[in-house]
């Protein structure tokens, strides 16, 4: 059974700094791995997508990477905003499932 | 366009109602999927919806009932729930064609509270 963690469960960092999220994943056979924001009581925004032939994807700011032979993926976040406040969920999808397995999150605060 | 939307936004209701949610998107995407998600807890996926027709139903009691009228549209049909069905229900989406699936996009979800 594909187990998600994330690492760490929460971050505050001052705005400015660059920083990294982390995403384990137990089982490798995985089709993609998809990064998400959510903003307290509302639904879940598409950051990146990462098939699994990728090894990084990068969106302005984010860049994803995925490592499928030791489980891990990261979001990289360069000069955190205060507007980077979320918790950013990373899900993993198993080959040829259509099921996503999310992690529990991590909640981020960028202090101004 | 990459929205799906759900009504309503928020949905008050006694354990002996009836009620429905709507999920719709426009992206002629062909695979729709229902979550439920808890306070700071990750979404649990209910059920997908491939084709129009259901694929996953992981375990969901039968006080919801899915239904996909067309390729655009999903509902879930609420009965006789529970106060701990209290949460955020959540539709998404993603283009499927054959083995190869895109990225999920996500509705903003109706907040359902059972009283």
């Amino acid at each position: 059974k594909q187990e998600v963690t994330q690492i760490p469960a929460a971050l505050s960092v001052p705005e400015g700094e660059n920083l990294v999220l982390n995403c384990s994943f137990t089982d490798s056979a995985i089709y993609n791995l998809q990064w998400f924001r959510q903003d307290p009581g509302k639904g879940l925004t598409s950051l990146l997508l990462i098939q699994s032939s990728q090894r990084e994807q990068t969106s302005g700011r984010l860049n994803a990477s995925l490592d499928k032979s030791s489980g891990r993926s990261t979001l990289y976040i360069a000069a955190s905003q205060p507007g980077d406040s979320a918790t950013y969920l990373c899900a993993v999808r198993r080959n040829y499932g259509q099921n996503f397995v999310f992690g529990p999150g991590t909640r981020l605060s960028v202090l101004p | 366009d990459t929205e799906v939307t759900q009504t309503p936004k928020h949905l008050v209701m006694g354990m002996t109602n009836k009620k429905s949610l709507k999920c719709e998107q426009h992206m002629g995407h062909r695979a729709m999927y229902w979550y439920k998600q808890k306070a700071k807890k990750p979404p649990e996926l209910m059920f997908v919806y491939s084709y129009e027709k259901l694929s996953i139903n992981e375990s969901v009691p039968s006080r919801f009932s899915p239904e996909c009228p067309n390729s655009s549209l999903l509902n879930l049909h609420l009965h006789a729930l529970q106060p701990e069905d209290s949460a955020l229900y959540l539709c998404a989406s993603s283009q499927e064609q054959g083995a190869r699936i895109d990225e999920q996009f996500f509705g903003p979800g109706t907040r359902l509270t059972v009283l």
